[in-house]
């Protein structure tokens, strides 16, 4: 089976600064990969698939990258707002859509 | 304008059968190429897929749920359906409906969530 592996877990930071996070696929996934974000009792957001296309209605201080295994989700400047946690998720590879364990980004 | 929405027990019994359906309101389930799915996410914990279906009826499961997890598709209705047989403690969770973009796509829609208890 296929594994999604986020890292961080947890994440400090301040209004401004720049955030990356990353997700490891345990197997090549292309670049079949969202991002999601979810705040405390919401429901989760899309902000990116196909590693890299922000989602309509997206900020766009966020960014994706990567391809096969490897991914990051940057927050260029990061803003009140953005506090929450950051689901990785891998779709239309071996007919499973598996997320990461998620990263929390907190106020440092 | 595209809704889902969650419906069924928020208590169910240990070994017994959870329920819910998801009524899908702005698109005709069975003239789309899109694929549904459930998640859920336990207290305090992250989100787990548990299957997908296309507008078809085939139907995907992920692989630790797949002994005890059905979904079935309603046309008719506009609706599609889980159940989750020999509930624990452990299956206690806000369990989502969402649609995903055609072809295997991420979920872009997503229901409000319902909670679901499994407790005697």
């Amino acid at each position: 089976d296929i594994q999604m592996t986020q890292s961080p877990s947890t994440l400090s930071a301040s209004v401004g600064d720049r955030v990356t996070i990353t997700c490891r696929a345990s197997q090549g996934i292309g670049m079949w990969l969202a991002w999601y974000q979810q705040k405390p009792g919401k429901v989760p957001n899309l902000l990116i698939y196909q590693a890299s296309i922000l989602e309509s209605g997206a900020p766009s201080r966020f960014s994706g990258s990567g391809s096969g295994t490897d991914f990051t989700l940057t927050i260029s400047s990061l803003q009140p707002d953005d506090f929450a946690t950051y689901y990785c998720q891998q779709y239309n590879t071996y007919f499973m859509w598996r997320f990461g364990q998620g990263t929390k980004v907190e106020i440092k | 304008q595209l809704q889902l929405h969650e419906s069924g027990a928020g208590l169910v019994k240990p070994s017994e059968t959870l329920s819910l359906t998801c009524t899908v309101s702005g698109v005709s389930i069975s003239s789309s190429l899109y694929f549904w799915g459930w998640i859920r996410q336990p207290p305090g914990k992250g989100l787990e897929w548990i299957g997908g279906l296309s507008s078809s009826g085939r139907t995907y499961y992920e692989p630790s749920l797949e002994s005890r997890v059905s979904l079935s598709v309603d046309t008719s209705k506009n609706q599609f359906s889980l159940n989750l047989t020999s509930v624990t403690a452990a299956d206690t969770a806000v369990y989502y409906c969402a649609r995903a973009l055609p072809d295997f796509g991420p979920y872009d829609v997503w229901g409000q969530g319902t909670p679901v208890t499994v407790s005697s």
